[in-house]
């Protein structure tokens, strides 16, 4: 099955910094890679994904990007702010295959420091 | 307003008591599925379904049960909870199983002593 490594487990920036949070796929079927929020005590919701066709995606201050052939996926947020501040999750699946078990990554804690 | 609905927000339970936690969506969304997330541990995948009457294990099914009779509801059923199944529970639902966004509920804190 799929194994999801999000390699840092806390990172801490200062306001206006970039930051990036990336992770590591194991099974090369896997197509499709979304990204979830979760801030303190709230549920974890979609921030960005990116479809296995496509090498980058932007939206406003984040972005994501895609190595296939290294089988790695970026987030990538760009003048960060005190709200920026949560949980970050990758995840990873094999949308087309007979099953969809979505794997996640077990979390970056992302700290912005005002 | 569209949305995952879980009960309840809060349980506390003694070992082998059985109990439902509810999961209930009103997008029509065909996949629903369970998750629990632990401290260093992430959100992992407990069982999820594609549809209704289709069900499947996701990657630590063992001492849960799942049932999805109905489109909009998928409950999480513990027959004799222990002591490792005290955990934060994610209900999340999507349209399809194809690049879908999913929508989680606001989680059910168990604690089981």
């Amino acid at each position: 099955g799929e194994n999801v490594e999000q390699h840092l487990s806390t990172l801490s920036v200062q306001e206006g910094d970039s930051a990036v949070i990336k992770c590591t796929y194991s099974d090369s079927a896997s197509n499709y890679f979304p990204w979830y929020k979760q801030e303190l005590g709230k549920r974890p919701q979609l921030i960005i994904d990116i479809r296995s066709n496509v090498g980058e995606k932007k939206d406003q201050r984040i972005a994501v990007t895609l190595n296939k052939t290294a089988k790695h996926f970026s987030l990538h947020i760009t003048e960060t702010q005190p709200e920026d501040s949560a949980v970050y999750f990758c995840a990873a699946t094999n949308s087309g295959g007979s099953n969809y078990k979505l794997t996640f990554g077990k979390g970056t804690l992302l700290t912005v420091n005002p | 307003e569209a949305q995952v609905t879980q009960n309840p927000r809060y349980l506390i339970t003694v070992t082998g008591k059985k109990l439902t936690v509810t999961c209930s969506q009103n997008m029509n969304h065909e996949y629903m599925s369970w998750y629990r997330q632990d401290p260093g541990l992430g959100l992992r995948q407990i069982y999820y379904s594609m549809n209704v009457e289709v069900t499947d294990k996701g990657d630590v099914p063992e001492g849960y049960k799942v049932s999805r009779k109905e489109k909009r509801n998928f409950p999480l059923i513990l027959e004799s909870p222990s002591p490792n199944q005290t955990s934060l529970y994610f209900c999340a639902s999507s349209l399809s199983r194809i690049n879908s966004p999913l929508h989680f509920g606001n989680g059910t804190r168990l604690t089981v002593t």
